[in-house]
C-alpha cells in the first residue's frame, strides 16, 4: 500500500489565520482525498483533489474555506483558510489501494492535528 | 452510499474474542464491506474487507451472511493493544471514496 507523509503533524494556530497542510505520496494515484475529524468525532469527507482539475467538495463544504491544490499525481494540498475555533480537528489525506477482496480501499495519512485559539 | 449502524463502544478482556457486528440494511449489489481500525493519533488503518460469507487474515475474520444485510469483524485473543476504533464501511470502490460512521470504541482490559 503507498506511504503517505503529512506536514505539520500539528500546529497552534491564531484565529484568522490561514494553514496550507502538505499530502505527499511515495506513488502516483489518480485521487487523493481529504478529510476532517473533529474531536472526538468520527471522520467526514472534505473533499476529493483530482490532478488537472479542480476539486470536488462534500455538502457544506467550500472552495473559498478550503482550497485544495494538486498540481501533480503525488502531491496536494489543503488550506484552512481564515480559522476560528471550530475549525480545531485532524486533517487526513487519503489514497485509494486495493483491498483483499480487490475493492478499493483507503490509506491514511498519520493526519494534521490543529489547534485555533 | 449504504448507512451503516454499530454499537458506540464495547468492553472486553485480554484474551477474549470480540465480535463486532455491523447492520447495513441498504447495501448494494455491488458494495463491498471494509473495516478499519484507528489509534487515538493516527489515521484509520485498514483491516480486512469482504463481499460476502467469510473472509479472514492474520488479523482479524469477517463473516458476512446470505443477505449481506450485517457483517461481523472477529478479532480472536485481544490484547491491550486492540485497544481502538473501530469503523464498518460499505461502498463500490468505484469512487474512491468512502463514508464513515461512528464506529465502535473497543477497550480492552487487563
Amino acid at each position: 500500500s503507498a506511504v503517505i507523509s503529512q506536514k505539520p503533524s500539528r500546529d497552534i494556530c491564531q484565529r484568522g489565520t490561514s494553514l496550507t497542510i502538505q499530502c505527499q505520496v511515495d506513488s502516483q494515484v489518480t485521487m487523493m482525498f481529504w478529510y476532517r475529524q473533529q474531536p472526538g468525532q468520527s471522520l467526514t469527507l472534505i473533499a476529493t483533489a483530482n490532478q488537472g482539475s479542480e476539486a470536488t467538495y462534500e455538502s457544506g463544504f467550500v472552495i473559498d474555506k478550503f482550497p485544495i491544490s494538486r498540481p501533480n499525481l503525488t502531491f496536494s494540498t489543503l488550506t484552512v483558510s481564515n480559522m476560528s475555533p471550530e475549525d480545531s480537528s485532524i486533517y487526513l489525506c487519503s489514497v485509494p489501494g486495493q483491498g483483499n477482496s480487490g475493492a478499493n480501499v483507503l490509506t491514511f495519512g498519520a493526519g494534521s492535528r490543529l489547534t485555533v485559539l | 452510499l449504504a448507512k451503516t449502524t454499530q454499537p458506540i463502544s464495547m468492553d472486553s478482556y485480554e484474551g477474549q474474542e470480540v465480535n463486532i457486528t455491523c447492520s447495513h440494511n441498504n447495501i448494494a449489489t455491488n458494495d463491498y464491506i471494509t473495516w478499519y481500525q484507528q489509534f487515538p493519533s493516527q489515521g484509520p488503518r485498514f483491516i480486512i474487507q469482504g463481499y460476502k460469507t467469510k473472509v479472514t487474515n492474520e488479523v482479524a475474520s469477517l463473516f458476512i451472511p446470505a443477505d449481506r444485510k450485517s457483517s461481523t469483524l472477529s478479532l480472536p485473543r485481544v490484547s491491550l493493544s486492540d485497544t481502538a476504533v473501530y469503523y464498518c464501511l460499505v461502498g463500490s470502490g468505484n469512487t474512491g471514496k468512502l463514508i464513515f460512521g461512528q464506529g465502535t470504541t473497543l477497550q480492552v482490559k487487563p
